[in-house]
């Protein structure tokens, strides 16, 4: 079945610093979305890449759909403790089933 | 979103009990899904329905049932609870409109723990 895996699973940055999390996917993706889940809270819809290779920014955020439509990236710069949360990328599988990563989870050091 | 409704928000029970999950939504969507939350594992699909008349299954509904009473209504069934069904449960719903590239809108979350 498609797998959806994200890395890393875990990573602490001090306030300021950048940090990229990456999503792949065992098959092609004909979109793929990307949700944030603060702690003790539910997953919320950031933004949706279709085309190969795009790029789409919100703020201090990118997010990157690769060429081959198989993977994904975010990153955020200069990263601030409103960025604290689990981050999970999602795609369609045949039939509209969506498939949510693993997910990564930041931490920000103040 | 205060539109995604879920009840209970917290329960525990005891191995080998029924228990019904409920999720309600007032946005008019078509779509409603059952995710179940486990750490390092992400959201996993349990259970979906895109009307009133169609179910289908997930990646892991063995163990589960549901039900799609009305458009705003769909729950979730655990017919002899388990201590590994210990988890947090997300309902989501999406409008259909985007074929496979449907936004979800998430509940609350249900945290249900199996003793």
């Amino acid at each position: 079945g498609q797998q959806v895996m994200q890395i890393p699973q875990y990573q602490h940055v001090q306030e300021g610093e950048d940090f990229t999390t990456y999503c792949n996917s065992s098959t092609t993706l004909s979109n793929i979305q990307w949700y944030k889940q603060r702690p003790g809270g539910h997953p919320v819809f950031l933004i949706q890449l279709v085309k190969s290779g795009e790029v789409k920014k919100q703020k201090r955020l990118t997010f990157q759909f690769g060429e081959a439509k198989k993977n994904s990236s975010l990153h955020i710069t200069a990263t601030q403790t409103t960025d604290v949360g689990t981050y999970f990328c999602a795609g369609p599988s045949t039939g509209n089933q969506f498939y949510f990563g693993t997910g990564t989870s930041l931490t920000v050091i103040p | 979103d205060a539109d995604v409704t879920q009840t209970p928000r917290n329960r525990i029970t005891k191995t080998g009990k029924r228990i019904m999950l409920e999720c309600s939504q007032t946005k008019g969507h078509d779509r409603m899904y059952w995710y179940r939350q486990d750490p390092g594992l992400g959201l996993q699909l349990i259970y979906y329905s895109f009307d009133v008349k169609d179910i289908n299954k997930g990646e892991i509904s063995d163990g589960y049932s549901v039900s799609r009473q009305a458009q705003a209504k769909f729950s979730l069934s655990l017919e002899s609870a388990i201590p590994n069904q210990t988890a947090l449960y997300f309902c989501a719903t999406s409008d259909g409109t985007g074929g496979s590239t449907d936004t979800q809108y998430f509940g609350p979350g249900t945290r249900l723990t199996v003793l």
